[in-house]
């Protein structure tokens, strides 16, 4: 079951922030965010693991609530090239292998 | 080139033939995986592969066949191509057996089936 990403478009203004949410109904291992341009290949931004770890982008911060099977990502200050649709991607724990079940996408436009 | 790469890009055929989408990467990445794009559903995982002749289905793995001879290689063949294919297809591959590391994804191939 894929999770559920909201909202699912957002318009911003340049320096303004967001948040894009995932939520799951499995108990997961860890939250991949990745970014998708149009026309282009997803990006990988950040990886939050279940206890606490993280890798990723400087400039993008993001929360992992293990219990709560959520997870948040934050964008502050936007700039034009944040510009895209935004995915979450899980992983459950007790998965075979390193597979990702992602959301449905966050489009988000950055104007002037 | 170094990275992924998938071919062809852009794939045009009619309902009922095989087509077989390519995908090749360089970092001797163990995983890799096929996923398809369509509106509205995000990316879907069809296929996914732990090794050279570990291959394993993913969501939507129904009318599609994978192989793995080689660690770099990872072809996706539809046997008798239907217009529901019709999708973006990427390849993607990791270097780690959980989800501790980013999937890298290739260009995608845009394919089309009348």
């Amino acid at each position: 079951q894929q999770p559920v990403q909201s909202p699912q478009a957002v318009i911003l203004r340049e320096g303004e922030d967001a948040v894009i949410n995932c939520s799951s109904s499995k108990a997961l291992y860890s939250v991949h965010w990745y970014r998708q341009k149009h026309g282009e290949a997803p990006v990988f931004l950040m990886i939050l693991l279940k206890g606490g770890e993280q890798k990723g982008h400087e400039k993008i911060s993001a929360s992992f609530n293990e219990k709560k099977q959520q997870s948040s990502l934050y964008l502050t200050a936007s700039q034009l090239s944040y510009s895209g649709t935004y995915f979450c991607g899980t992983e459950e724990v007790g998965s075979s292998g390193d597979k990702l079940t992602f959301g449905t996408g966050t489009r988000l436009a950055v104007r002037p | 080139d170094a990275g992924i790469t998938q071919s062809p890009r852009y794939k045009i055929t009619e309902t009922g033939r095989q087509v077989t989408l390519m995908c090749h990467q360089t970092w001797s990445h163990s995983y890799m995986f096929w996923y398809r794009q369509d509106l509205g559903h995000g990316l879907r995982l069809i296929y996914y592969s732990a090794a050279a002749d570990i291959t394993d289905k993913g969501e939507v793995p129904d009318g599609y066949v994978v192989s793995r001879s080689k660690t770099e290689n990872f072809p996706l063949t539809l046997e008798s191509a239907t217009r529901s294919q019709t999708s973006v297809y990427f390849c993607a591959s990791s270097e780690t057996d959980r989800g501790s590391d980013e999937q890298y994804f290739g260009p995608g191939t845009r394919l089309t089936v009348t």
